[in-house]
């Protein structure tokens, strides 16, 4: 067990929909990463936060949004869904956000139909 | 934006048998790490490894950071080993290469 917890561990929702995804880190790190995995596009960088601000963007979607809250659990939005959203959405979090070991969670498949 | 290259991309092995996977990246890095991505879909912590030689168990790792790449060892392989193997370079966010996916039979 890593000590990252992302809920839901599954998601199916239709195209159009709008869904939450969420994070929380490992006890004491302030950092958060979002990370997507497709079959397409492997393993990329969505978002990062340190301790409430948002600290670098990857390829993350318009579509998409993030944030991290005061008790430093986060939540990924995807919204206007389409097919190519189904994916496996990690969340990792570190202790400082400028290096050191990511933990990742155990991911969020989406599926979108 | 940097390069991470993984190969084999496919490895095949009887149990017991001993692999290396290499990866090579194109551009200087903090770090390092290996993860093990389970049948489950799970990412596995193997090593965080920015330079020099680390060992748990039947893997170990080395980096030769100068040289911009680094060596996954796996020996006496066991049928719990198949899945997929990452490589991944800190810039600080991950950057992956496509990974090595490892069979292994009894």
């Amino acid at each position: 067990d890593s000590g990252v917890t992302q809920t839901p561990k599954h998601l199916i929702t239709a195209t159009g929909q709008r869904v939450t995804l969420r994070c929380s880190p490992r006890s004491g790190d302030l950092s958060v990463y979002w990370y997507q995995q497709s079959l397409d596009q492997g393993l990329q960088f969505l978002i990062q936060y340190y301790n409430g601000e948002e600290r670098a963007k990857g390829n993350i979607l318009e579509r998409f949004s993030a944030q991290q809250f005061p008790d430093l659990h986060s939540e990924l939005n995807l919204s206007s869904l389409e097919l190519g959203d189904s994916a496996l959405y990690f969340c990792a979090s570190s202790v400082d956000g400028t290096s050191g070991v990511q933990y990742f969670g155990a991911g969020t498949r989406l599926s979108v139909l | 934006g940097i390069q991470v290259e993984q190969s084999p991309p496919d490895l095949i092995l009887q149990e017991g048998a001993n692999s290396t996977l290499r990866c090579n990246f194109s551009d200087s890095v903090n770090n390092l790490q290996w993860f093990h991505q389970n049948p489950w879909g799970q990412l596995i912590n193997l090593f965080y490894i920015p330079s020099g030689t680390k060992q748990n168990g039947r893997l170990s790792a080395t980096t030769v950071a100068t040289e911009r790449y680094s060596l996954l060892y796996i020996s006496s392989s066991q049928t719990t080993d198949s899945g997929v193997y990452f490589c991944a370079v800190e810039r600080p966010a991950l950057i992956f290469g496509k990974g090595t996916t490892l069979s292994v039979s009894s």
